[in-house]
């Protein structure tokens, strides 16, 4: 079945770290997306690419980074300069005029 | 972007009760979408709304997209415990960009 995986599940971070999460698709889509979900509220996008080789900032994209070399995959860094990592890191992908398609997420903790 | 805004931000009924979460826009949307989201899950896709006045049912779900394009809402006809979780309500933003509201959460008491 196609879908979106997201690697890991739980990661922590230690302060000055940065940390990859990674994003891999098998749907053929062409847009990916990065959304940060805090506690009891809405998703907010960090980046969105349209299609290989191309991204763009999204609300919150300050202290973090992306990478679209390959059309399946879509990783997200967490730098250093982001002072309030912690959340709900959720990975999408679509095609125009459908749905997201979600992966799992992945649950970041500073310690 | 143009704000999208949710209302309530909770609800807790009985089992049986029925269910509606708004959606609400001060400037026309594009087209609305509606997701789920389970306790420790991911959103999940239910429906999208493109047309003006559009009803769409799935079941005891009933989408509603107002006349205006400025709002939306989703009615759960006698809600079970398995419809627990929290609904977003979403617009196309920009260039298959999304803005979504921030969700009701649902609680449903057996």
């Amino acid at each position: 079945d196609g879908g979106i995986t997201q690697s890991p599940k739980y990661l922590f971070r230690k302060e000055g770290q940065n940390v990859t999460l990674s994003c891999e698709q098998n749907l053929n889509h062409d847009a990916m997306y990065w959304y940060r979900q805090d506690p009891g509220q809405g998703l907010r996008l960090i980046y969105y690419s349209q299609i290989v080789n191309d991204f763009q900032k999204g609300d919150i994209a300050e202290g973090y980074s992306v990478s679209r070399e390959k059309k399946e995959s879509f990783p997200l860094t967490v730098t250093s300069a982001q002072k309030n990592p912690t959340a709900f890191y959720l990975c999408a992908s679509s095609i125009p005029g459908r749905g997201y398609t979600f992966g799992s997420g992945t649950r970041l903790t500073v310690v | 972007g143009q704000q999208v805004m949710q209302i309530p931000q909770y609800q807790h009924v009985q089992e049986g009760e029925d269910f509606t979460t708004y959606c609400n826009s001060s400037t026309t949307l594009s087209n609305i979408q509606w997701y789920k989201q389970r306790p420790g899950g991911h959103p999940v896709f239910l429906i999208q709304l493109v047309k003006s006045g559009e009803v769409k049912k799935q079941k005891r779900l009933t989408f509603q997209f107002g006349e205006a394009k400025k709002n939306s809402s989703l009615h759960i006809t006698a809600t079970q415990t398995t419809d627990v979780g929290t609904y977003f309500c979403a617009d196309f933003y920009n260039n298959n960009d999304m803005r979504f509201g921030a969700g009701t959460r649902l609680t449903v008491k057996p």
